[in-house]
């Protein structure tokens, strides 16, 4: 199975922009990255994916390597609801069905 | 509206006891999903369903039986409880390729067996 590597934690200020690495260095060539987060007592909320080029959204940008081994999310203003586990996972093809595996994410504390 | 919806919110019950958690999703997905986070907050897929029919099941132990109705539910029953099944399980949905498709999860069930 293709994995992810994630710093077990991070700090950020509040209205600081926020880089979260994310190392996955055996994707393959169909596998999109996904980022996911999870705010206390609730369930996932997707973030943002890509495959090759450098995603933007409401939420986020994520910024994939050229290689494609990493890829990093960035929130641009950190806010005390950001405070949160971000996990960054790639989609995995078993025959014709694809399926998201979550490894332990990164948890992100803002600090006000 | 509530886009995922999962009943009951918490549950907690004895050892053997058989009890079953409800999902349904208002997205018009044709996918459902099941997954289990435990203490160490891993979250495991368990069952994937794609318009009533079973896609995925991740070596889950029998005594766990999803069942779909329609596309719109999917329910989680457990037989003979365990200690171990302690945990907060989540329902998604999505369209039918992740890939592409966002999963929306359910706000989960915390099960605890006493």
């Amino acid at each position: 199975d293709a994995k992810t590597t994630q710093p077990n934690s991070m700090e950020s200020n509040e209205e600081e922009p926020v880089h979260l690495p994310c190392n996955h260095s055996t994707i393959s060539g169909t596998d999109y990255i996904h980022w996911y987060r999870q705010l206390p007592s609730q369930g996932p909320e997707y973030v943002i994916h890509g495959l090759t080029s450098n995603v933007n959204n409401r939420m986020a940008s994520l910024a994939i390597a050229e290689d494609r081994k990493s890829s990093t999310l960035i929130l641009h203003r950190a806010t005390l609801r950001d405070a949160a586990v971000y996990y960054c996972i790639l989609s995995q093809r078993g025959g014709s069905n694809y399926k998201l595996t979550f490894g332990k994410g990164t948890l992100l504390t803002v600090n006000p | 509206d509530t886009a995922v919806s999962q009943t009951p919110k918490y549950l907690v019950t004895q050892m053997g006891n058989d009890k079953s958690i409800k999902c349904e999703q208002n997205l018009g997905h044709d996918t459902m999903y099941w997954y289990k986070q435990d203490s160490k907050k891993f979250l495991k897929i368990m069952f994937s369903y794609n318009n009533k029919e079973l896609i995925i099941n991740e070596t889950v132990p029998n005594r766990f039986s999803p069942k779909s109705p329609d596309k719109a539910h999917l329910n989680l029953h457990i037989n003979s409880l365990e200690l171990g099944d302690s945990a907060v399980y989540f329902c998604a949905s999505s369209q039918p390729v992740p890939i592409n498709s966002p999963l929306h999860f359910g706000n989960g069930t915390r099960l605890t067996v006493t």
